[in-house]
C-alpha cells in the first residue's frame, strides 16, 4: 500500500544547529514533492517544491533534497532559530499526472531551544 | 488579498445535527481543496474542485458528507447528520491551477461533535 513516513517523534535541537527532517515514501512515483510548515492552530504554509528531476533546492536557510531511488526527501534548516519551531509536513502528488492532489505525511515537530 | 477565508472558526454541535462549513478561496484561484486533520490520521484530502467542478471526491468518508462550489468564490462542506467521530479540524485550500501550484490554506474550522 502507499505510505508516506515522517519521523513521528519530535526533533529537539539547539539554536544555531542544522535541523534535518526526513520524508520516506513507498509505492508512489511522485512527479514532485512539497514541504509545508504548520504552527499550532493554523493551516499549513507552503515552503518549497522540488520536482523529480531536481536533486536539491534551496531557499534562504532551507534546503530540500529529493532522491527518487531511495524514495526519500530530506529537509534541512541551517542556523536554526527558536522561531523555526513548528510541525513540518511533506506532501507528494499522487503520481497520476499533475492533478494537484496531494498526499500529506503526518508531520515532524521541530523544537529549537535557545 | 485576505487569503483563504473559512467560517466558522469553531463549531460545537450535538450528534445528529447538520453542520455547514464555508470557504472563500483566494480570488483568481481555480482549484479548491477540502481537507480534514486529526491526530490519528493526519491531514487527509476529502474533495477537490477545479473551475467549480468536483474532480475527485474519493476522500469523502461517506454519504453524510457533501460539498458544493456554486461559484468561483464560495464553497461549502456539509455533514448531515454529524457524529462524534467527525470531530476534527477542517481546512480549505486553494491554488492557482490544479497542477503543481502551491496550495494556500485557510485557518481551519475546529469542529466538535458531542
Amino acid at each position: 500500500s502507499q505510505k508516506i513516513e515522517q519521523n513521528s517523534e519530535a526533533l529537539n535541537i539547539q539554536e544555531g544547529k542544522t535541523a534535518t527532517l526526513t520524508c520516506n515514501y513507498t509505492n508512489y512515483s511522485p512527479a514532485y514533492l512539497q514541504w509545508y510548515r504548520q504552527d499550532p492552530g493554523r493551516g499549513p504554509v507552503f515552503l518549497l517544491l522540488i520536482r523529480e528531476n531536481e536533486k536539491e533546492k534551496r531557499k534562504e536557510r532551507l534546503k530540500v533534497t529529493f532522491d527518487t531511488t531511495l524514495k526519500q526527501s530530506l529537509f534541512h534548516i541551517t542556523a536554526s532559530q527558536p522561531a523555526d519551531s513548528a510541525t513540518y509536513l511533506c506532501a507528494l502528488d499522487n503520481g497520476s499526472g499533475n492533478t494537484g492532489k496531494l498526499i500529506f505525511g503526518q508531520g515532524t515537530t521541530l523544537q529549537v531551544k535557545p | 488579498d485576505a487569503g483563504v477565508i473559512q467560517s466558522p472558526r469553531h463549531e460545537v454541535t450535538e450528534m445528529g445535527q447538520e453542520v455547514t462549513l464555508r470557504c472563500k478561496p483566494i480570488s483568481g484561484h481555480n482549484s479548491l481543496f477540502w481537507y480534514r486533520q486529526t491526530m490519528m490520521r493526519g491531514l487527509e484530502l476529502l474533495i477537490y474542485f477545479n473551475n467549480n467542478v468536483p474532480i475527485d471526491d474519493s476522500g469523502m468518508p461517506e454519504d453524510r458528507f457533501s460539498a458544493k462550489m456554486p461559484n468561483a468564490s464560495f464553497s461549502t462542506l456539509k455533514i448531515q447528520p454529524s457524529e462524534p467521530r467527525d470531530s476534527a479540524v477542517y481546512f480549505c485550500a486553494s491554488s492557482l491551477r490544479s497542477s503543481t501550484d502551491t496550495q494556500y490554506f485557510g485557518p481551519g474550522t475546529r469542529l466538535t461533535v458531542l
